[in-house]
């Protein structure tokens, strides 16, 4: 069984705060790195798919970043609003072609 | 708009009953997989495939077992169901390895 661990593994937050999650990750036979947001009564929906080492990605105030020579990748929210409210998944895609997700950091935006 | 479609959204089966999750996808994708979420332990990744007639055992496949004839369509079978399956079954289908996976709606499964 891969080894993903997600911290914390859950946050409350004030709206406008920003903040970060972690994501580890084995980093050997690495192939790429994919965060998702899934959301209450939802079907989880990508965020992003990172494949290089040091690669950066960005959606409006939603970030990450990879590192995968020491298995870890960042998630970042600038300025959290309540409809950000959502379990935020990540899951290393390994040689193996198995997409295993960590369990996930609940995050809760208080208005 | 990419769709993965699950057969039901909720089902309840008595105990020792064969279940059949069926999962469709319109997208002509390769891999097609079988999660399971349950409170505190996250998705689960039961078996996927990524051909037809392939299949790979996930981190939990015990008491399950999967068919997929057509690329489209990738089921789960609950041979004998048990309590202990009583879960959300949760597929998800992707084109090629590192992109990204599109998920079905999810299937509250309760066994009695």
């Amino acid at each position: 069984i891969l080894n993903v661990e997600q911290s914390p593994q859950s946050l409350h937050v004030q709206e406008g705060d920003s903040t970060n999650f972690t994501c580890s990750f084995p980093s050997s036979n690495f192939y790429a790195l994919h965060w998702y947001r899934w959301e209450t009564a939802k079907s989880p929906e990508a965020l992003f798919v990172m494949t290089l080492n040091g690669d950066e990605k960005k959606k409006g105030r939603i970030s990450a970043t990879l590192n995968t020579k020491e298995g870890y990748s960042y998630l970042y929210i600038k300025g959290s609003q309540p409809e950000d409210s959502a379990t935020y998944l990540c899951a290393p895609d390994g040689s193996a072609r198995q997409l295993t997700f960590g369990s996930g950091t609940q995050l809760t935006v208080l208005p | 708009d990419v769709k993965v479609t699950q057969s039901s959204r909720y089902l309840v089966k008595r105990t020792g009953e064969k279940v059949f999750l069926e999962c469709v996808q319109d997208m002509d994708h390769e891999n097609m997989f079988w999660y399971r979420q349950d409170p505190g332990l996250g998705l689960r990744l039961i078996y996927f495939s990524y051909d037809v007639k392939m299949k790979e055992k996930g981190d939990i496949p015990e008491g399950y077992s999967v068919s997929r004839e057509k690329k489209e369509r990738f089921s789960l079978i609950l041979e004998s169901a048990s309590t202990n399956q009583t879960s959300m079954y949760l597929c998800a289908s992707s084109t090629l390895q590192g992109t990204e996976a599109f998920f079905g709606q999810g299937t509250r499964l309760t066994v009695v």
